[in-house]
C-alpha cells in the first residue's frame, strides 16, 4: 500500500482480555518500529525489527507485551491480560533505511481497556 | 526522566507571522534530531531533521536550528499558515540506535487568521 496500515483502528478490551494489533508497513521497508502514545504524551519506543529480526525490545513495558514479524513484512503486537494502564495509541512506523532515515508512521491503533 | 522536553504545551500565532517552537534535551549522546507534525486521529508526519554536525537546516518555510552547547533546538515556520495548526513533536536519536526515537511531549500550534 501507499502508507503504513494499522488495524484495528479502535479497540475496546475488557481488563484481562488479550489483544492483537496488526501493522502492514510500506512495501520493501526493512525497519519496523512500534511506539506507544499515552494521552497528552509523546510516542514512546517499544520495539524495533530489522526484517524479521527483533533487534531491540527494550521499550516493552512488561512480559505481557510481545511483538513479532515472522516474514519480515507484517508485524503483530500482542498484549496479554490487558490492564487499564495499557490504554493508549499504538503507533507502527517503518523505514527503508537500516540506520538513520525518515520513518513513516501509521495512523495508530487506539486501545481502550475498560 | 524526560530526555527530550518541550516546555510550551501550546502556542498561538497569527497567520503570516513567525512560529517558533522550542525543544531542549538532556542526553549528550543524541546526535540526530527530527520534528514531526501530527493532526488529530493521524499518525505523526516527518517534517524536517538535522544532524549534530550542522547548526541549521532549511526546507521551504521550515528551518531547524541546533545549539549543541545549550542542548537546544528550535523550529521556525515562516510565514505561518492556518494549515500549520497541529501538534509538533521534537524527537532525537543516538548514534547507532537505528532511528529509535525519543520524543518530547509536543507543542500544540494554532495559527489564527
Amino acid at each position: 500500500g501507499a502508507g503504513v496500515s494499522q488495524s484495528p483502528r479502535y479497540k475496546v478490551a475488557k481488563r484481562g482480555q488479550d489483544v492483537a494489533l496488526r501493522c502492514d508497513p510500506i512495501s520493501g521497508h526493512v525497519s519496523l518500529f512500534w511506539y506507544q502514545q499515552a494521552l497528552g504524551q509523546g510516542p514512546e519506543f517499544l520495539t524495533y525489527f530489522q526484517n524479521e529480526a527483533q533487534l531491540d525490545k527494550s521499550g516493552l513495558p512488561s512480559d505481557r507485551f510481545f511483538a513479532e514479524r515472522p516474514e519480515g513484512s507484517v508485524s503483530t503486537l500482542k498484549i496479554q491480560r490487558t490492564q487499564q494502564e495499557d490504554s493508549a495509541v499504538y503507533l507502527c512506523a517503518s523505514s527503508s533505511y537500516m540506520d538513520r532515515g525518515q520513518i513513516y508512521f501509521g495512523e495508530g491503533s487506539w486501545l481502550t481497556v475498560v | 526522566d524526560q530526555q527530550v522536553k518541550q516546555n510550551s504545551p501550546s502556542l498561538s500565532v497569527q497567520e503570516g507571522r513567525i512560529s517558533i517552537l522550542n525543544c531542549d534535551y538532556t542526553n549528550s549522546m543524541f546526535d540526530y534530531f527530527l520534528w514531526y507534525k501530527k493532526y488529530p486521529a493521524e499518525g505523526p508526519t516527518f517534517l524536517i531533521s538535522i544532524s549534530s554536525i550542522k547548526d541549521k537546516n532549511e526546507d521551504g518555510r521550515f528551518t531547524v536550528f541546533l545549539n549543541k552547547s545549550a542542548k537546544h533546538l528550535s523550529l521556525h515556520i515562516v510565514p505561518s499558515q492556518p494549515g500549520d495548526s497541529a501538534v509538533y513533536f521534537c524527537a532525537a536519536s543516538e548514534s547507532g540506535t537505528a532511528s529509535k526515537l525519543t520524543f518530547g511531549t509536543g507543542t500544540r500550534l494554532q495559527v489564527t487568521l
